[in-house]
């Protein structure tokens, strides 16, 4: 069965450095997404990706974020300098279309990400 | 109202038990519903899809109530291996973003 996959698994880093996750979603998708879960909160909307541009993001998404497919296959997120507090699960999603059954989104494992 | 909320939980139930969840959402406009399922520290993995009145796949049923912005979840003879954080997820518009409930803990005990 196709699946999101993502890396690295786990990411530790020091505040203001950059990071980049990758993300290879699934190969028929065309809509792709970024959430985030802080520990023991609700998963959160980052940001969604149609035909190589941004197509909504929320207001944590900020000017230190950014997003890129750089090739056929992969989907970054990139966070430039990175704050303690974007410590979180980094959850990428991805889904065939809009509407129906076929928006339903499919999630990878997920990049641990740690900021000390 | 909050966009999505859920039974605080958590639900600790004994094998075999039937168990309901219940969410509400704002946005009256939602067209399509989810419910997901997330073990610890995991990915949220897809249970259910709900478009109609409802839907159903084994043991596991979901009910929508469009008047009343009322999803529920309904798991009968509940396995060990149902324990698990339950996410009731809403569509914030057509497609796009998914705007995720809290969760309710589901804990089925031996």
């Amino acid at each position: 069965e196709p699946e999101v996959t993502q890396t690295p698994s786990h990411q530790v880093t020091q505040m203001g450095q950059e990071v980049i996750l990758r993300c290879v979603p699934i190969s028929n998708h065309l809509y792709f997404y970024w959430y985030r879960q802080i520990l023991g909160q609700k998963v959160e909307f980052l940001v969604s990706f149609y035909n190589n541009e941004i197509s909504e993001k929320s207001e944590i998404f900020d000017d230190q974020f950014s997003v890129e497919r750089p090739d056929g296959s992969n989907f970054t997120l990139k966070i430039r300098s990175t704050k303690l507090e974007d410590s979180a699960m980094y959850f990428c999603a991805s889904s065939e279309t809009l509407g129906g059954a076929s928006e339903t989104q499919y999630f990878g494992p997920g990049t641990r990400l740690l900021v000390l | 109202r909050k966009e999505v909320e859920q039974d605080p939980g958590p639900f600790n139930v004994p094998e075999g038990a039937t168990v309901a969840f219940n969410c509400t959402y704002s946005n009256s406009a939602s067209q399509s519903f989810f419910w997901y399922r997330q073990d610890c520290r995991k990915e949220p993995k897809l249970l259910m899809s709900v478009y109609s009145s409802g839907n159903e796949d084994g043991r596991f049923t979901a009910q929508l109530n469009r008047a009343s912005q009322y999803i529920s979840l309904l798991i009968r003879d509940s396995k060990l291996s149902d324990s698990a954080t339950y996410l009731c997820v809403v569509p914030k518009s057509y497609g796009q973003n998914f705007v995720f409930g809290p969760g309710t803990r589901l804990s089925v005990l031996p």
